[in-house]
């Protein structure tokens, strides 16, 4: 098994560009979590999807969009990318319902993300 | 409001000498607690996690935690650390909120070990 991944590694963007970061699973895990980490603040939620065809908003979601495209994709999406959003970006999974936030998460290998 | 403090941002042992990693949170319900290991530009993964079974919890690698209502207190422990335990280590809560459930990270605590 793979377990997480996300797609790409690394990324720059120019302010106001638009992207994508995709992930996937393949545990059939029924919730899924997108993260930003900054230096010195942990790990800060942005969306989740506690199952397939619902997504709910974290602590951190202004200019995001998020998708539940299946079971084992969740993508995460920057319409219009500012300095602000320069991080590292991780895609989480947990086999946990009901209680989608409750349970050990499964993380992917993260995506460096500048926004010059 | 549910929050969660890791005391050191960095903490500096010798190999072979005990870890202690101290995190104090804070939650208006039952909370799971967990402790989260991350290497140098890996994602995170899971050391141990208390759900209300045992107070004391064993991990993976040696580590083990304790929970401790009375002062809200989850620290992480290891009796000899090891050259491969240098990394940065999170401890985060989860509880219901409202409607919903929350999850806290906290900020990190940063291990070197000496050899």
């Amino acid at each position: 098994n793979a377990g997480v991944t996300q797609t790409p590694k690394f990324q720059v963007l120019k302010t106001g560009q638009s992207m994508t970061l995709q992930c996937a699973q393949d545990m059939n895990h029924n919730s899924m979590y997108w993260y930003r980490q900054d230096p010195g603040m942990g790990l800060r939620l942005i969306y989740y999807s506690a199952s397939e065809g619902t997504t709910d908003k974290g602590e951190v979601p202004n200019g995001y969009n998020v998708s539940r495209l299946n079971k084992r994709e969740f993508s995460l999406r920057l319409e219009s990318a500012a300095p602000s959003q320069t991080s590292v970006y991780f895609c989480a999974s947990s086999e946990s319902l009901p209680r989608p936030l409750m349970d050990e998460q499964y993380f992917g290998p993260g995506t460096r993300l500048t926004v010059t | 409001a549910q929050s969660v403090t890791q005391l050191d941002s960095h903490v500096s042992v010798s190999e072979g000498t005990p870890v202690l990693l101290r995190c104090n949170y804070s939650s208006s319900y039952s909370p799971s607690l967990f402790w989260y290991v991350q290497h140098p530009n890996k994602g995170l993964q899971l050391l141990l996690k208390y759900t209300s079974a045992a107070t004391l919890v064993k991990g993976i690698n040696g580590f083990e935690a304790e929970f401790k209502k009375s002062e809200t207190s989850f620290h992480l422990t290891k009796p000899s650390a090891h050259m491969s335990d240098a990394a940065e280590y999170f401890c985060v809560v989860s509880a219901p909120f409202s409607n919903d459930y929350k999850l806290s990270f906290g900020a990190g605590t940063t291990v070197t070990v000496r050899a």
